[in-house]
């Protein structure tokens, strides 16, 4: 799986849009880009995941650049309860039910009032 | 509709010990699979159950076992407990042919001493 790059930590004023950044450069061709976020003393939660094309539904839009080097996580109008570590996945989509999610440390979102 | 379950939420145990951790998948799902976290990493795949079989396992020793049951319920053992399995366990599910969207329960923090 390829390996991503993602900043420690990242602060947002609450209400803005929350931009975060993924480098993925060894991403290869059947590889999806997978976000969850984690907020305090919680699981994970599943956020989006796309292949090529920008993705949006109702918690965020994703965009991948042309090369699928990289990635950004946008939420358009964080709240506070957007605070959460966000991870960013690079993964084969195998079929059937066999796989597992490589997490790395992730990006510390603070959305600040 | 309930989520992930899982019990206890917290647990002590001392070096050497066995010890249970149990999870209920969100309703519908049948693939369950298993997560450790330790402070200030991401979650680590353990294993992943599905039909009532062990699917794929992550680089864990053979001390963390599981197992399925007909219901798709789920547990997870962990013989001769040691320091470092002190962590964060979580229990996620899916369906079957969506694996990578994963619905987490809120965990159970094992503290061995």
């Amino acid at each position: 799986d390829a390996k991503t790059t993602q900043p420690p930590s990242m602060d947002c004023a609450e209400g803005r849009a929350a931009n975060l950044p993924c480098n993925h450069s060894t991403i290869s061709g059947n590889e999806y880009v997978y976000w969850y976020r984690q907020i305090h003393s919680q699981g994970p939660q599943y956020i989006i995941h796309g292949l090529k094309n920008n993705e949006t539904n109702e918690m965020a839009s994703l965009i991948i650049t042309e090369d699928r080097k990289s990635s950004t996580l946008i939420l358009p109008h964080a709240t506070l309860r957007d605070t959460a570590v966000y991870y960013c996945i690079v993964r084969v989509r195998a079929g059937g039910s066999q796989g597992n999610l490589i997490f790395g440390k992730g990006t510390k979102l603070s959305v600040k009032p | 509709d309930a989520g992930v379950t899982q019990s206890p939420t917290h647990l002590i145990k001392t070096r050497g010990q066995q010890v249970t951790l149990r999870c209920s998948p969100k309703s519908g799902h049948d693939t369950v699979s298993w997560y450790q976290q330790a402070l200030g990493q991401g979650p680590q795949f353990i294993f992943q159950y599905y039909e009532e079989e062990e699917r794929q396992r992550g680089n864990f020793p053979d001390r963390f076992s599981g197992h399925q049951f007909p219901n798709y319920s789920s547990e997870l053992n962990v013989n001769a407990l040691l320091l470092g399995d002190s962590a964060l366990y979580l229990c996620a599910s899916s369906v079957t042919g969506e694996w990578e969207k994963l619905f987490f329960g809120s965990g159970t923090q094992l503290s061995v001493l």
